[in-house]
């Protein structure tokens, strides 16, 4: 079982680039989400997606575009990159059912420079 | 919108002790679940326990268990018999979308 795959895994990246981080799933979960880890910020809800083409912003979506053309794939774009989106990104999955766990990625280490 | 609040940055235990972490949550839902997840260094995010908030009885996993206090928006981890393996970041997300808190790091000392 792959579970909740992220893509890549390290990233550097200069200001004003953008970049895709590709997050797939293959539980045929509907719900999915991305988080961004930081020292003393805990995890920060960016955008999360009820099922395809279903998607809602989280507690920190500026900066952050999405979209759900499928149940398995949920990408977070990064238009132009800046130092504050330095962090550790995660994606998460989970069935439906509000009972259910979130089943995380690995996550994704971005740094902007 | 959903609140969590951890409110102990920092814990430490000796092995085999015992140590409780706390976690205090605002939401307007009516039917939620609670959940406590830790994060070791490997960054790997694991589920630890899960509570439904209908169920007055307090959730138990082994050397995990939950003190849940509806009313007052609190949900507690105990964890007995302290291990080296339990060294992690704790986190106690709730809510349908799953809001965070900043987390505790729990340090076991030998």
């Amino acid at each position: 079982n792959a579970g909740v795959t992220q893509t890549p895994k390290f990233q550097v990246l200069k200001t004003g680039q953008s970049m895709t981080l590709q997050c797939a799933q293959d539980m045929n979960h509907e719900y999915m989400s991305w988080y961004r880890q930081d020292p003393g910020m805990g995890l920060r809800l960016i955008h999360y997606s009820v099922g395809a083409g279903i998607t809602d912003q989280g507690e920190v979506p500026n900066g952050y575009n999405v979209s759900r053309s499928t149940t398995e794939d949920f990408p977070l774009r990064l238009l132009s990159a800046a130092p504050s989106q330095t962090s550790v990104y995660f994606c998460a999955s989970r069935r439906a059912e509000t009972n259910e766990k979130l089943f995380f990625g690995s996550g994704t280490q971005l740094s902007v420079l | 919108a959903q609140t969590v609040t951890q409110s102990q940055p920092e814990m430490s235990v000796q092995e085999a002790e015992t140590v409780t972490l706390s976690c205090t949550y605002d939401t307007s839902e009516s039917d939620y679940y609670l959940f406590w997840y830790k994060q070791p260094p490997s960054r790997q995010m694991i589920l630890v326990i899960r509570q439904e908030a209908y169920k007055q009885q307090n959730a138990t996993e082994n050397r995990f268990s939950v003190n849940f206090q509806k009313a007052a928006k609190s949900f507690s981890l105990k964890i007995s018999d302290s291990q080296l393996g339990d060294a992690a970041m704790y986190f106690c997300p709730t809510g349908n979308q799953f809001y965070f808190g900043t987390g505790t790091s729990l340090t076991v000392i030998p």
